[in-house]
């Protein structure tokens, strides 16, 4: 069964304290990986996409990697501006079948 | 990416009532999904609406009880009909661009309702 798993539920870090967020899969057939933060309230924002095992993106104080089981989403001296939910999801080679994960809550204190 | 923007961004019903959400892109999309997130949950994936067919539901949800409509390839609507409070949940339109060259899904900011 097509599965996605985020880890932990939640984290709190003090500011500038790096940390990594986890997303574990089980898909028959990856298409793509995707990282979306989600304030309270809006819509998610796209982050990155990820295609194969190796790849690495980057933007401003977020990097994101992926191996063939995992990603992970790792924040670099994050800020208060950082706390949101971030959600991955996978698409799998089914089209129109994309997956999410139950999120992890970040929470920066300054 | 798209701008997406869906209306209402929020409203408050009475049980057994029925609400339609809008959902407009500023660029032609091959793909609308529709999702619901309840609250402190993940998205779960309701519906794909497909241009000129029926939409193509997911396990659990049926035309009757969601309904939707997709006229052209920049607007859909979603119908939540005799809702009752279990239907309380954000619903969220996102698209797959034609031209974005990836499969990336942008979200709309999401429709939250309450049934009371």
């Amino acid at each position: 069964e097509d599965q996605v798993t985020q880890s932990p539920e939640a984290l709190r870090l003090q500011e500038g304290e790096s940390s990594s967020l986890n997303c574990s899969y089980t898909v028959s057939g990856l298409r793509g990986l995707f990282w979306y933060r989600q304030d309270p309230g809006k819509g998610p924002e796209f982050l990155f996409t990820l295609y194969s095992a190796g790849e690495e993106k980057e933007k401003e104080r977020l990097k994101a990697t992926l191996t063939k089981k995992e990603s992970f989403l790792h924040i670099t001296a994050p800020k208060p501006e950082d706390s949101a939910t971030y959600l991955c999801a996978v698409q799998a080679y089914n089209f129109n079948k994309f997956y999410f994960g139950s999120g992890t809550k970040l929470n920066v204190k300054p | 990416s798209a701008v997406i923007s869906q209306k209402p961004s929020r409203d408050i019903c009475q049980r057994g009532t029925s609400l339609t959400i809008q959902c407009q892109v500023d660029s032609q999309v091959t793909m609308m999904f529709w999702y619901r997130q309840q609250p402190g949950q993940s998205l779960t994936l309701i519906a794909t609406a497909n241009q000129g067919s029926e939409a193509t539901y997911e396990s659990g949800f049926v035309i009757d009880k969601f309904p939707i409509s997709r006229p052209n390839l920049t607007f859909s609507t979603l119908t939540v009909s005799n809702m009752s409070p279990e239907d309380s949940s954000i619903y969220l339109c996102s698209v797959l661009p034609v031209t974005s060259g990836t499969d990336t899904q942008y979200f709309g900011p999401g429709t939250r309702l309450t049934v009371l």
